[in-house]
């Protein structure tokens, strides 16, 4: 069975960094064909892609938020990290980690299936 | 970036009719080569993180009920949902893959008459 759990702080300040991190089961991260995203969804709000991370160490961002977020990966733990500079109250979210789509070895940049998200409230 | 734009924002469907949600990407999500759409639907029920329906525009994920199902190529896509049940209560997404820049439609709230 496939797993990934979401877990970092709950509540940062303002023009702090956040560190999430993605633990995965029932998959391994480097295996070829794979990999891992990040997406986040404000209160009553839609879904937004944020980065992902492919076994090779490839990595993909959002355009929009690039010059504030890494990804990483520790494969030998099986855990993918996010880290978002300088917070601000917008970014308050639940975050969630989802590993990316596969068919026939490809990888492919749907997400299934996601972990249960951790909400990350930015205030003073 | 392409953007995913979807009607209606929300709909009430009686259980037993069908429910249908659009969505229209801003250019073409048709891969010319493999003549695939790169579209997925996703369900997300109150409290609970997105669940795939729906990958290349229209092949069900196991475990997906029949009642739902894709359609659309290019740029116009839906979900349609035959046979409303009231657990089919939920915010339901399209996604476009084909390009790196992923992107989401704003959801569409699908409710019980």
């Amino acid at each position: 069975q496939i797993t990934l759990k979401e877990s970092g702080p709950t509540v940062v300040k303002p023009t702090q960094t956040l560190t999430l991190t993605c633990t995965v089961s029932g998959f391994s991260l480097n295996t070829r064909g794979g990999g891992v995203g990040w997406v986040r969804q404000p209160p009553g709000k839609a879904l937004e892609f944020l980065a992902l991370i492919y076994w090779d160490d490839d990595e993909r961002y959002s355009p929009s938020l690039e010059s504030r977020l890494t990804i990483t990966q520790d494969t030998s733990k099986n855990q993918v990290f996010l880290t978002v500079t300088n917070l601000d109250p917008v970014d308050t979210a639940t975050y969630y980690c989802a590993r990316l789509g596969n068919n026939d070895g490809t990888v492919y940049n749907w997400f299934d299936p996601w972990g249960q998200g951790t909400l990350v409230t930015v205030s003073s | 970036d392409i953007v995913m734009t979807q009607s209606p924002d929300s709909l009430a469907v009686s259980v037993g009719e069908r429910a249908t949600i659009n969505c229209k990407s801003s250019q073409s999500v048709l891969y010319s080569s493999s003549n695939k759409n790169f579209l997925a639907w996703y369900q997300q029920k109150p409290g609970q993180p997105p669940k795939l329906l729906i990958s290349w525009a229209s092949t069900r994920e196991s475990g997906v009920p029949d009642r739902f199902s894709g359609s659309g190529s290019g740029t116009d896509f839906t979900l349609t949902i035959s046979d409303l049940q009231a657990d089919d209560v939920a915010v339901y997404y399209c996604q476009q893959y084909y390009s790196t820049r992923i992107t989401f439609g704003q959801g569409t709230r699908l409710e019980i008459k």
